[in-house]
């Protein structure tokens, strides 16, 4: 069956960096788009980055600069690279699986890993 | 940057029908999806392409776009359709995934 587990999370200074991973299992990994959705405490869902299939990336503008998005075909392991953390980017970050190419929205979640940037 | 508007909270009654609204620009010529997110759990798709379900999702949940306007409806609610309820669409002029922003579905 589908699996996605993230992990990499913690508590962070402010401007230090974090690296988030979610292995994924249960599927041909390299034939899916992937995705970080993060959700601050008590609030909504947020679209942080979508990798294609073949390394294209998109990001949201308040992380494009300091986020770096990246697979690993071969470990079939999807990460985020956080750079200059700020307290607003304290959240749950759930990895997601697009469910088709032509399509955009998320048939498969983790169940998330919980930053928190904080002195 | 592409807005879509969900009203805070809906309250309903249990067999009754609840109406969640998804407003946009123009959304009716986008694909809306809908999750539904339990506390301390991940969102899980309940409706995609507007009105399509996925395999496992009850027949109550269903639905519609029309102009500046998508709906989620859940028909017969019960007690475990409380939760958080988020529409999705793909923007493709700036190339970005946005959500709305969520509403509480709280069952009397």
């Amino acid at each position: 069956q589908v699996q996605l587990v993230e992990s990499g999370g913690g508590v962070v200074q402010p401007e230090r960096s974090l690296r988030l991973a979610c292995t994924a299992s249960g599927f041909t990994f390299s034939s899916f788009a992937m995705h970080w959705v993060r959700q601050a405490p008590g609030k909504g869902l947020e679209w942080v980055a979508i990798i294609s299939t073949d390394g294209i990336n998109k990001y949201a503008d308040s992380v494009k600069g300091r986020f770096t998005i990246s697979r690993d075909n071969s470990k079939n392991i999807l990460s985020l690279q956080m750079n200059s953390l700020r307290a607003e980017d304290t959240a749950v970050y759930f990895c997601a699986r697009q469910s088709s190419p032509m399509t955009n929205y998320f048939d498969y979640w983790g169940q998330g890993t919980l930053v928190t940037v904080s002195s | 940057s592409y807005v879509l508007t969900q009203p805070p909270s809906v309250s309903v009654a249990p067999g009754k029908t609840a109406r969640i609204t998804c407003g946009g620009d123009n959304i009716g010529s986008k694909s809306v999806h809908w999750y539904q997110q339990k506390p301390g759990q991940a969102p899980v798709l309940v409706i995609y392409s507007d009105s399509d379900r996925p395999s496992g999702i009850p027949e109550r949940f269903s639905g519609s776009t029309s102009g500046n306007t998508a709906t989620l409806t859940i028909s017969r609610v019960e007690a475990g359709d409380e939760a958080d309820y988020y529409c999705q669409v793909w923007d493709s002029s700036s190339d970005h995934l946005v959500f709305g922003t969520g509403t509480k579905v709280t069952v009397l």
